[in-house]
């Protein structure tokens, strides 16, 4: 099956600094990719929407100055969560689909574990 | 507004006996519904989906999804469970009036011990 790749697994950081995250569709084409927030043990937030070529749709209580995504090729969607605070600190996972399977099958990166010092 | 609940945060099983994991639905118009793993520290992995058709839906791993739209729930069971089945489990329905993004439940831990 369809191939995302995220990095790095896990981040420490200090308070202040920047962290960029890559995802990564292996064996597909993807022009668009999702970005989702997950809390230990609790359902999965859809922060943005990451589309080739134009900017990203966040969603709605997500600050877009924050986390800046980037989506320059067809394969790679990177999320920058800038000036990162100990409230950051959380596991972020990427999505795709193949193109023609929309949201009926979404493949889903192996997620970032981000910690703020 | 779409959404789905799973009314367990925990479900313990024995290997080897049947388990359900529970979801109900809310939605207007017709649901898609789906069904994901997750293992510690892992990504998402797809298990089944229903879009339409037979109310039981066969999906990876030996697990299957009932559709009941009288009882707007899409329970996920298996027959026999297996220790390896131990996860997080996510059910999710597709948000139609919002470009089809998924919603997804809270989330289930199925803990099966031997």
């Amino acid at each position: 099956g369809a191939v995302v790749s995220q990095h790095p697994s896990r981040v420490i950081c200090k308070s202040g600094t920047s962290v960029k995250i890559e995802c990564r569709s292996l064996d597909f084409q993807a022009t668009t990719m999702f970005w989702y927030r997950q809390f230990p043990k609790k359902s999965l937030m859809l922060m943005a929407t990451s589309n080739e070529g134009s900017k990203a749709t966040y969603e709605q209580g997500v600050e877009k100055d924050k986390f800046l995504i980037n989506h320059a090729s067809l394969t790679l969607s990177t999320l920058t969560v800038t000036s990162a605070h100990p409230e950051d600190s959380s596991f972020y996972i990427c999505s795709a689909s193949p193109p023609g399977q929309g949201w009926e099958k979404l493949f889903f990166g192996s997620g970032t574990q981000l910690s703020v010092l | 507004a779409q959404s789905v609940a799973q009314p367990e945060d925990q479900v313990n099983v024995a290997e080897g006996n049947p388990l359900t994991v529970k979801c109900t639905y809310s939605v207007s118009g017709n649901p898609y519904l789906f069904w994901y793993v997750q293992y510690p520290n892992r990504g998402l992995q797809f298990l089944l989906k229903y879009i339409t058709g037979d109310n039981l839906v066969k999906g990876s791993y030996g697990f299957e999804a009932e559709f009941n739209k009288s009882q707007t729930s899409f329970h996920l069971k298996k027959p026999s469970a297996l220790v390896s089945d131990s996860a997080l489990y996510f059910c999710a329905v597709r948000d139609n009036n919002q470009g089809g993004k998924l919603i997804f439940g809270q989330g289930t831990e199925l803990s099966v011990k031997p």
